[in-house]
């Protein structure tokens, strides 16, 4: 199974400053046949269900604002969120979609400093 | 409008069995394939099962491989886990979740979720 860690486990971050999450596959999720990484990020604010942000690791899902960026490749990959809003007060999941099972990393919490 | 609506949770005994449904609408189900993912009470995400459009893919996370089965009914767009020799261990929120197209890809879109809770 491919483990996925994320780092840090939580972190706070002034309004309008930068937020950058890190996630780190056991193996590399690229999928070589069509140049993908098949690595996608959650967002699941309190209460609520997830939430698609990233696909293909940096496709930006409908509607999902531009702040939110999603970068690397292989085995190393970063979220970033460019101007932190109020609204983003969430936790962040990395997940795997390259083989079965498709693990989830353990999460991200963000909060306002 | 995407819905998933979950159905079946409760409370049940270890070593009992459940059924969970999730009722599909606002796209044509048979085209995605669909996912269950599970939430302990403040814990993280992990992912349950998943089968694909056709149910010729399916897949199941270790922990629950041979005691977990995930079907798919396309004619009444409903999505099923039937979950034997339940442990306390798989108390959780059981979300329905849709996949963004094939089996191999993202999710979607998730479902409010439905608590099931594995106590004596």
């Amino acid at each position: 199974d491919i483990v996925m860690t994320q780092s840090p486990d939580s972190l706070a971050v002034s309004l309008g400053e930068r937020a950058t999450i890190n996630c780190k596959s056991s193996q590399s999720v690229l999928y070589s046949s069509n140049n993908k990484n098949y690595l996608a990020w959650y967002q699941q604010r309190p209460g609520q269900p997830p939430n698609l942000l990233i696909y293909w690791a940096s496709t930006r899902e409908s509607g999902v604002p531009d702040r939110f960026s999603g970068s690397g490749s292989g085995t190393d990959f970063t979220l970033t969120i460019s101007s932190l809003q109020a609204e983003d007060v969430a936790v962040y999941y990395c997940q795997q979609y390259y083989s079965t099972p498709f693990t989830f990393g353990p999460g991200t919490k963000v909060d306002i400093k | 409008e995407v819905q998933l609506v979950e159905s079946g949770g409760g409370l049940v005994q270890p070593g009992r069995s459940l059924r969970l449904s999730c009722a599909a609408s606002g796209f044509t189900f048979d085209d995605y394939a669909m996912h269950w993912v599970r939430q302990a009470p403040g814990k993280g995400l992990e992912w349950v099962s998943g089968i694909s459009w056709n149910s010729n893919s399916i897949g199941y996370a270790d922990s629950v491989k041979g005691r977990f089965t995930i079907s798919r009914d396309n004619a009444r767009n409903s999505l099923y886990l039937q979950m034997n020799s339940l442990r306390a261990e798989d108390t959780a929120f059981y979300f329905c979740a849709k996949g963004q197209h094939d089996y191999g890809d993202s999710i979607s879109y998730w479902g409010q979720g439905t608590l099931v809770t594995v106590s004596s």
